[in-house]
């Protein structure tokens, strides 16, 4: 069954390091998402990706986020200046359209700012 | 914008036990997923339901869109259903809201 990847699993950096988080989407989707979970909160949407352009950001992707489709595949998420407030899960989703049409979900990069 | 509330936030159940959780929303949604989060922090797919009732082995779930409620029932449940289990909804945009989630323990 084909599934959404994300490396690396674990990336430790430290403040103010720029860090790129990689995904593989189902090769078949679309629309592409990165959601985050602050240790013990509940998961929250950064931003959706459509035909090469942000479809909908939250808040929380302001200008230190960008996302980028670099190739046919790979869908990245890169955080400019990382601050201690940005260790989190990062979770890479993919869908075959937007609207009423499920989500697949990514194992997720643990991301540890120090 | 929309509000998502799960409920019961913790539930602590005997192995072989039956459970449900609860979740509401606040507006229509066209889009409705039951997750859970394993102890590594992967979120597991558990079921796509905007409405009616689904079943995967021991686990179903039921969408009331109309009343803006789902339900998750776990039947004889096993300590590696252990978790979090979150629902999420989206309305016409793309975005998927998480409520809180429930915490379920379960021990032998």
């Amino acid at each position: 069954e084909p599934e959404v990847t994300q490396t690396p699993s674990h990336q430790v950096t430290q403040m103010g390091q720029e860090v790129i988080l990689r995904c593989v989407p189902i090769s078949n989707h679309l629309y592409f998402y990165w959601y985050r979970q602050i240790l013990g909160q509940k998961v929250e949407f950064l931003v959706s990706f459509y035909n090469n352009e942000i479809s909908e950001k939250s808040e929380i992707f302001d200008d230190q986020f960008s996302v980028e489709r670099p190739d046919g595949s790979n869908f990245t998420l890169k955080i400019r200046s990382t601050k201690l407030e940005d260790s989190a899960m990062y979770f890479c989703a993919s869908s075959v359209a937007s609207g009423t049409v499920e989500q697949y979900f990514g194992p997720g990069t643990r991301l540890t700012v120090t | 914008g929309i509000q998502v509330e799960q409920s019961p936030p913790d539930l602590i159940l005997q192995e072989g036990a039956n459970s449900t959780l609860r979740c509401n929303f606040s507006d229509s949604v066209n889009n409705l997923q039951w997750f859970h989060q394993n102890p590594w922090g992967q979120l597991i797919n558990l079921f796509y339901i905007p409405s009616g009732t689904k079943q995967n082995g021991r686990l179903s779930a039921t969408t009331v869109a109309t009343e803006r409620y789902s339900l998750l029932y776990i039947s004889s449940s096993q300590t590696t259903d252990s978790g979090v289990y979150f629902c999420a909804v989206s309305m016409a945009g793309t975005a998927l809201i998480f409520g809180k989630g429930t915490t379920l323990s379960v021990s032998s």
